[in-house]
């Protein structure tokens, strides 16, 4: 069966660079959700979109954006990047209205 | 504030012995109580999943139980194997229109040959 796909896997990037993850969901899954996750510690949700609007937003901050487009497929664009920007970064989605959220491979990031 | 707590932090299990963790949490809006695998590097797994309307929940050797007076959900893994070594997040989502999975701190899972 067809899974969650991240681009790229592993991303380098200096500080105050700028860095853009893409997911594409599971076909005919309309809700797409962002997660991060530091070493050691659980995902934390950061942002969602159902059928291209924003439909929650975590503790995400004001240098991250992301929109989903009209295929469903989303990018989450990281600006003024940080150290602590270091992270796995987890792209999930679903059908609205399921609960059931199916995780990408991830994206991790390292901010040197 | 932790809006699920998860214990213990780590287990240690023989080969064919049961593993139990369990989740505890406060908000009685939460209806849906999923269980993630998720092995190092990869991304977490759906493994299992309970609404509070059933006290249990079975798949192969996975079992959730629920127990909705005392707030509190439990994955028992049984006849564990090496395999199954990784480490399981319990989550819980809010009912009526957030999606957003509220994770537990995880536990990591050994199973010793």
């Amino acid at each position: 069966a067809a899974g969650v796909i991240q681009s790229p896997r592993h991303l380098i990037k200096e500080k105050r660079e700028t860095a853009t993850l893409k997911c594409y969901p599971i076909p005919r899954h309309d809700t797409v959700y962002w997660y991060q996750q530091g070493p050691g510690q659980d995902p934390q949700f950061l942002i969602s979109f159902y059928e291209k609007m924003q439909s929650d937003k975590g503790s995400i901050p004001d240098r991250f954006s992301a929109q989903q487009f009209s295929d469903y497929h989303s990018e989450l664009n990281m600006s003024s990047l940080e150290l602590g920007d270091s992270a796995l970064y987890f792209c999930a989605s679903s059908f609205r209205g399921s609960h059931e959220q199916y995780f990408g491979p991830g994206t991790r990031l390292t901010v040197t | 504030q932790q809006q699920v707590k998860q214990s213990p932090q780590s287990l240690i299990v023989q080969k064919g012995g049961i593993s139990i963790i369990n989740c505890a949490y406060e908000n009685t809006a939460f209806d849906y109580f999923p269980w993630y695998q998720q092995f190092p590097g990869k991304g977490p797994a759906l493994l299992i999943a309970i609404r509070p309307d059933v006290s249990e929940k079975k798949e192969g050797r996975f079992t959730i139980s629920f127990n909705k007076s005392a707030k509190q959900f439990s994955l028992h893994i049984m006849d564990s194997q090496p395999g199954d070594s990784a480490t399981y997040f319990c989550a819980v989502l809010l009912q009526g229109g957030s999606e957003k999975l509220v994770f537990g701190k995880g536990t990591k899972l050994t199973v010793n040959p």
